[in-house]
């Protein structure tokens, strides 16, 4: 059970790059999430999830699109990469339902510098 | 609005308690959690509180809420140097848009021996 899993775990970009960050997650959870962390900003809600087929725009969603084609899989991308996106990248998921409220899932992350 | 205020730095000496402190603003927020992160790591959920319970303990760990005052309170007795780490308060709003979590921006806890 390998919960959530972020690929790549690093990446350099340069300005005007294209890449996706995949965040795919093995326990059927429902809501899938994209943050971005950075220093002294704590963590803010990029897009989100709540089904496959799925996605909604969260605190930041300039710059970036997403897409949930299957249930396990959430992608991120960056169209055209700028140096305002480096930024440390976390994706979680949860379960739907009242009855489980242990928390999100996170992944372990995924560094990426623009330059 | 969402607003999750925390400080930003807590020194601690070793076997100490540590307490860490938080506010919200949404009183419609119906979990708030405890994250921890290590350099270098992700999010490890410490420990969570229903909006309508005002305290848990989890072997070391005590939180405390108090709705009026909307504070949030992570208390770690007896602190050692695992302890060693960034503190994220976060509080989960029901029924919003984005059913996501809005984060405090981490109270780094500093042990000294």
């Amino acid at each position: 059970n390998a919960g959530v899993t972020q690929t790549p775990k690093f990446r350099v970009l340069k300005t005007g790059q294209s890449m996706t960050l995949l965040c795919a997650q093995d326990m059927n959870h429902e809501y899938m999430y994209w943050y971005r962390q950075d220093p002294g900003m704590g963590l803010r809600l990029i897009h989100y999830s709540v089904g496959e087929g799925t996605t909604a725009k969260g605190e930041v969603p300039d710059g970036y699109n997403v897409s949930r084609l299957k249930k396990q899989n959430f992608l991120l991308g960056l169209e055209s990469a700028a140096p305002s996106q480096t930024s440390v990248y976390f994706c979680a998921s949860r379960r739907t339902g009242t009855q489980n409220n242990y928390g999100y899932t996170f992944g372990s992350g995924t560094r990426l510098t623009v330059v | 609005g969402e607003d999750v205020e925390q400080s930003l730095f807590l020194s601690v000496r070793e076997g100490d308690s540590s307490v860490i402190n938080c506010t919200y603003t949404d009183s419609s927020s119906t979990y708030l959690y405890w994250y921890k992160q290590e350099p270098g790591a992700g999010l490890q959920l410490l420990t969570y509180i229903f909006s309508n319970m005002d305290m848990k303990q989890d072997q070391r760990l005590t939180v405390l809420l108090n709705k009026k005052d909307k504070h949030l309170s992570l208390r770690i007795a007896d602190t050692q140097t695992g302890d060693s780490a960034i503190y994220f308060c976060a509080e989960r709003i029901s029924g919003g848009g984005a059913d996501g979590l809005t984060f405090g921006k981490g109270t780094h806890l500093i042990i000294q021996p």
